[in-house]
């Protein structure tokens, strides 16, 4: 059983389109995350949430925008894709915020 | 706000070579410490945690001890191998997140 399921893996896509990325975590956290990698491996938190609630949203562009529809799942839907949002973004899920995250496999998204 | 700072990388050993991968933070608090590894590919696992000074977190050979009195996490493991190759991030619980380091390559050649 996969503990962190994000789906898809892989997301080609034209500028301008609009798109969104399913988490699925089965693993009964309250906390949920998103963190974007950029092409450095740099990892940036992006949005928290704790138990369907938003607790961090980091200076994200408003076309990023985040659905919980229950404490299992968080998904992120993106407005007016651009260049610059090719990355890989990765759902994460812990008990409590300060304790261990466990990752989902990642997202590559691509834009052209 | 709180930080990590990790040692640049590529790292290049050869098999069964000693490894350190060095890790500080910065905290106003006391944080918990984690090194997670990412194989090509692959999203992030957790390799081992400590969460108070002086705790020695281990994993697959892989050990870290929580120095508060060097503000230190580092990673070591006495004979790495080629599947050891991978990206390591050190990271600290801040009150809402994990922080993350830049990340290390580690590429062990036989």
């Amino acid at each position: 059983d996969t503990a962190v399921s994000q789906t898809p893996k892989y997301l080609v896509t034209q500028m301008g389109n609009d798109k969104s990325i399913k988490c699925e975590q089965n693993l009964g956290h309250d906390t949920m995350y998103w963190y974007k990698q950029d092409s450095k491996k740099f990892l940036k938190i992006m949005f928290s949430y704790n138990n369907k609630e938003l607790i961090i949203n980091e200076t994200v562009p408003n076309r990023f925008s985040p659905k919980s529809p229950d404490k299992a799942h968080l998904n992120l839907h993106i407005n007016s894709l651009e260049l610059g949002d090719s990355a890989v973004y990765f759902c994460a899920s812990s008990y409590q915020a300060d304790t261990e995250a466990f990752f989902g496999q990642g997202t590559r998204l691509t834009v052209v | 706000g709180d930080s990590v700072t990790q040692m640049e990388g590529p790292v290049t050993l050869s098999e069964e070579a000693f490894l350190t991968i060095n890790c500080t933070y910065t905290a106003t608090g006391y944080p918990s410490l984690f090194w997670y590894v990412q194989y090509p590919g692959e999203g992030l696992q957790l390799l081992l945690k400590a969460t108070k000074a002086d705790d020695k977190g281990s994993n697959k050979g892989f050990e870290a001890t929580y120095r508060k009195e060097t503000t230190s996490f580092h990673l070591e493991k006495g004979s790495v191998q080629v599947s050891d190759s991978a990206v390591y991030f050190c990271a600290l619980s801040d009150t809402d997140k994990l922080i993350f380091g830049t990340g290390t390559r580690l590429q062990v050649f036989p």
